[in-house]
């Protein structure tokens, strides 16, 4: 059965704390491995989408990389803003185009 | 703009209620997806369609239906026999496999 799981579940930074979200996965085969950031009361927002091992991609503060067996999310010099949970989910090869979702992390950063 | 509409935002359901939620896109997707949101638990995927007249249930598709008649819409009923319906739902769509979502701004239901 495909397993996501991410941790820690909560993290709590101050603002300009490095650290580093993880995704591990186990899959019978990985078409893709997908990060989001949700807000409270809103619907996931897209971040990256990663295909294979060695892959790395940034956008501003944030960076994913992707393992065979798992993803982290880097988050470089956080500010409050970048409060929220972070999801992650895995795509399988086939025709089938469903994700399987990370239960997520909670971000909380403080000023 | 492009995007998904899910509408009502908040829903009420009595006891013994079939609801219905909608979903709308105009991104010319052909998959859409409904997934359902509880604290700790992840999304957990209900229905998933990849084409207009096709569907298939998900993990949890026990006590809902859905229908596909146009690329466009593709709403979820709550029925009754949810004995646990109150959640976030989250409706979302992608252009093909190897792509990711584009979802919603989801409803919330409550049992009253």
């Amino acid at each position: 059965e495909d397993q996501v799981t991410q941790s820690p579940e909560a993290l709590r930074l101050q603002e300009g704390e490095s650290s580093s979200l993880n995704c591990s996965y186990t899959v019978s085969g990985l078409r893709g491995l997908f990060w989001y950031r949700q807000d409270p009361g809103k619907g996931p927002e897209f971040l990256f989408t990663l295909y294979s091992a060695g892959e790395e991609k940034e956008k501003e503060r944030l960076k994913a990389t992707l393992t065979k067996k798992e993803s982290f999310l880097h988050i470089t010099a956080p500010k409050p803003e970048d409060s929220a949970t972070y999801l992650c989910a895995v795509q399988i090869t086939g025709a089938n185009s469903k994700l399987t979702f990370g239960k997520g992390i909670t971000l909380s950063v403080r000023p | 703009d492009g995007g998904i509409t899910q509408s009502p935002k908040y829903l009420f359901r009595k006891e013994g209620q079939n609801v219905t939620l909608s979903c709308e896109q105009n991104l010319n997707h052909d998959a859409m997806y409904w997934y359902r949101q509880d604290p700790g638990q992840g999304l957990r995927l209900i229905y998933y369609s990849q084409i207009v007249n096709d569907f298939q249930k998900g993990d949890i598709a026990e006590g809902y239906s859905v229908s596909r008649e146009k690329k466009e819409s593709f709403p979820l009923t709550v029925t009754s026999a949810q004995k646990n319906p109150t959640a976030f739902y989250l409706c979302a769509s992608s252009i093909s496999a190897g792509n990711g979502y584009t979802f919603g701004s989801g409803t919330r239901l409550t049992v009253v």
